[in-house]
């Protein structure tokens, strides 16, 4: 069985602040791990994923990520944190399907 | 371009008729799924299928059927809708390698009066 789990339902920040999203995860074997962002009335947008290789992993609009094996963590950080990053963020990790968690409404104030 | 397109976007239908949502991918992706969005649950998955003629059971597929007689279409049909089926719907696909997230469509709002 896999799952994932992200503990905070609301995160909330002022603009230029530093902006971390966590998310904790449960598989057998290596995870394959995913950040996802989803807008008011969009679909689900990729930011990044770990696959292998380097624990921090770069993705899209100035996010990253962090995977900790031991802690079986795959926190999003953004090191300075924008008024359009408000939005709902979801964490998953894969097999053969995708398993979500159920999220994180991030509300970054200006 | 490539994309996951659903349809409709929006609908609103009452209990008990019949009503299929529409998906179709580009990207010649052999896995496909359904999730439903609910608040504070995430998106948990319907159906899924790993290529042509292979559907099988997701975490919450009572009240769902799905069909997959061609590699970029996998619609989603509600025989008799209920109003615990009003929900966000996305269909997404990728490749069967693991290494692969998730394309997603932009999502069908569905309302069972």
């Amino acid at each position: 069985a896999q799952s994932v789990a992200q503990p905070e339902d609301q995160v909330n920040v002022a603009e230029g602040n530093p902006l971390t999203v966590k998310c904790t995860y449960s598989v057998s074997g290596n995870p394959y791990l995913f950040w996802y962002v989803q807008y008011p009335n969009r679909g689900l947008q990729f930011l990044l994923k770990y696959i292998t290789g380097d624990n921090l992993v770069k993705g899209s609009y100035g996010f990253e990520a962090e995977f900790n094996k031991s802690q079986t963590s795959f926190h999003l950080k953004k090191p300075s944190a924008l008024v359009s990053d408000s939005a709902l963020y979801f964490c998953a990790v894969r097999r053969l399907k995708l398993s979500f968690g159920a999220g994180t409404t991030v509300t970054v104030r200006a | 371009e490539a994309q996951v397109t659903q349809n409709p976007r929006y609908l609103i239908t009452v209990t008990g008729k019949k009503l299929t949502v529409t998906c179709s991918q580009n990207m010649n992706h052999e896995y496909m799924s359904w999730y439903r969005q609910d608040p504070g649950l995430g998106l948990r998955q319907i159906y899924y299928s790993m290529n042509v003629e292979v559907t099988d059971k997701g975490d919450v597929p009572e009240g769902y059927k799905v069909s997959r007689k061609e590699k970029r279409n996998f619609p989603l049909i509600l025989e008799s809708p209920s109003p615990n089926q009003t929900s966000l719907y996305f269909c997404a696909s990728s490749p069967m390698n693991s290494n692969y997230g998730y394309t997603f469509g932009s999502g069908t709002r569905l309302t069972v009066v």
